[in-house]
C-alpha cells in the first residue's frame, strides 16, 4: 500500500531564504509525482509534474527532483517571498485507481 | 482556456438534507476526480469518473454518489447529510489516458459544504 509522507509539517523562514520541502513514498513503482500549492481554503494549484522517467523539473524559482529508488522527492524554492506562504502537497500516481497525497508542508515566509 | 470550475462556491445545509455539487472539467479532459478535505485533514479520495463510467470509489458510505454526463461534467451527491460531512470538496480533471489514472491533475477552487 502506497504511503506518502511530507516533512516538515510546518516551516517558517525569513524572506529571501532558499528552502527544501521533502516528500517520501513507500512504493517506488510510480507513474508520476506532482507538487501542488494550496492557499488556505482554496483549491490546489499544480506546480510541477515529474514523470517516472525524469529526475527533475524546473519552473521559475521552483525545482523538483525525483529519486524513485530511494522513494524521495524534494521541492526546492529559491529566494523565498511572503507570497510563497501556503501549504505544499506532493501527490504520487501509481497508474492505478487513485493518486495518493501527502499531508502537506505548511510554509510561512516572514517579510 | 478555462480551468476546472466548481459550483456552488459555498453551500449550507442542515443534517439529513441532500447536497449536490457540480464540476466542469478542462476542455478535452475526460477524467474527473472528487476529493474531500475536512478541516485539518488531508485529501481523501472519493470518486473517479472516466468516459462516463465510475472507475473507482474511496472508502466512503453509499450516500456519497455521483455521475458523469456526456459532456464529461460531473456532479457529486451527498444524501442524509451528517455534521462530519462539512468539508471542502475538490474536483480535479485530467486528459484521457486509456482508462488509466496516469495524467496530470488540475483542480478547481472547491465547494465549501457546511452542515448545521
Amino acid at each position: 500500500k502506497q504511503e506518502v509522507t511530507q516533512i516538515p509539517a510546518a516551516l517558517s523562514v525569513p524572506e529571501g531564504e532558499n528552502l527544501v520541502l521533502n516528500c517520501s513514498f513507500t512504493d517506488s513503482a510510480i507513474y508520476n509525482l506532482q507538487w501542488f500549492r494550496q492557499d488556505h481554503g482554496k483549491g490546489l494549484t499544480s506546480l510541477l509534474l515529474i514523470q517516472s522517467s525524469q529526475r527533475e523539473q524546473t519552473s521559475g524559482r521552483l525545482n523538483a527532483s525525483l529519486d524513485k529508488s530511494s522513494g524521495r522527492s524534494t521541492l526546492y524554492i529559491a529566494a523565498s517571498q511572503p507570497g510563497d506562504s501556503a501549504t505544499y502537497l506532493c501527490a504520487v500516481n501509481t497508474g492505478g485507481f487513485k493518486t495518493i497525497f501527502g499531508a502537506g508542508t505548511r510554509l510561512f515566509v516572514k517579510a | 482556456e478555462a480551468g476546472v470550475t466548481q459550483s456552488p462556491t459555498h453551500l449550507i445545509k442542515t443534517r439529513g438534507q441532500q447536497a449536490t455539487l457540480r464540476c466542469s472539467p478542462i476542455s478535452g479532459h475526460t477524467s474527473v476526480y472528487w476529493y474531500q478535505q475536512a478541516l485539518g485533514l488531508g485529501l481523501q479520495f472519493l470518486l473517479w469518473y472516466d468516459e462516463g463510467e465510475e472507475r473507482n470509489r474511496g472508502n466512503f458510505p453509499p450516500r456519497f454518489s455521483g455521475r458523469q454526463f456526456p459532456n464529461y461534467s460531473s456532479e457529486l451527491n451527498v444524501n442524509a447529510l451528517e455534521l462530519e460531512d462539512s468539508a471542502l470538496y475538490l474536483c480535479a480533471s485530467s486528459l484521457p489516458s486509456g482508462g488509466l489514472n496516469t495524467g496530470e491533475l488540475f483542480f478547481g477552487e472547491g465547494s465549501r459544504l457546511t452542515v448545521l
